[in-house]
């Protein structure tokens, strides 16, 4: 079945340090990925998605490319804020069946001034 | 106004209690999905819906119920409630994009 790996946290980092979460995926067929942020108190927002190979999806400063040959989703910014802290999730869409998101089991992040 | 919303937003019960957790959206989307997440654990599937007359188990729905009243609405319901069964729960809907989108969620406490 499908399943997404994504780095242990809870990660902590200096305001605008560089972030990198990493995440992996085994899924058959041609899933769609996504990385969900979840702010204090809050659902899940979507952060950005990638529907095919080689799509990168961006928002907000983040970045992440959907890499078949490594099976890779990669979270990534240039410059975190205060304001970024939050648990991440990593997930997949299979294209098939319920359609369901398969998640990862979230990382936390916390940037500190 | 949200366009998925959640009641109530936090509950607490004791073990054998009924409880119903209601969903309601106004994106107009037929699919409908209720997870639940625990620390470590990331989120799991409980229900899905396609429309009014489809109803799935998903990978974790003993314990649990569901009912479609209508396209825009999708509660779930604990029979009887044990403390397994404190979590946070989601609802969310999806069209026929690959997103989902999520209310805000409940947070359940059984004692």
């Amino acid at each position: 079945g499908n399943s997404v790996t994504q780095m242990e946290g809870p990660v902590t980092l200096s305001e605008e340090a560089f972030l990198t979460i990493n995440c992996t995926y085994t899924a058959t067929g041609y899933p769609s990925l996504f990385w969900y942020v979840q702010y204090p108190g809050e659902g899940l927002q979507l952060l950005l998605k990638a529907t095919k190979a080689d799509d990168k999806g961006s928002n907000k400063g983040f970045e992440a490319t959907y890499r078949k040959e490594t099976t890779s989703f990669h979270l990534e910014k240039g410059s975190v804020q205060v304001s970024d802290s939050a648990v991440y999730f990593c997930a997949l869409s299979s294209t098939f069946g319920n359609e369901k998101l398969t998640f990862g089991t979230g990382t936390r992040l916390t940037i500190i001034p | 106004d949200a366009d998925v919303t959640q009641t109530p937003r936090n509950r607490i019960t004791k073990t054998g209690k009924r409880i119903m957790l209601e969903c309601s959206q106004t994106k107009g989307h037929d699919r409908m999905y209720w997870y639940r997440q625990d620390p470590g654990l990331g989120l799991r599937l409980i229900y899905y819906s396609f429309d009014v007359k489809d109803i799935n188990k998903g990978e974790i729905s003993d314990g649990y119920s569901v009912s479609r009243q209508a396209q825009a609405k999708f509660s779930l319901s604990l029979e009887s409630a044990i403390p397994n069964q404190t979590a946070l729960y989601f609802c969310a809907t999806k069209s026929t994009g690959p997103e989902q989108f999520f209310g805000p969620g409940t947070r359940l406490t059984v004692l």
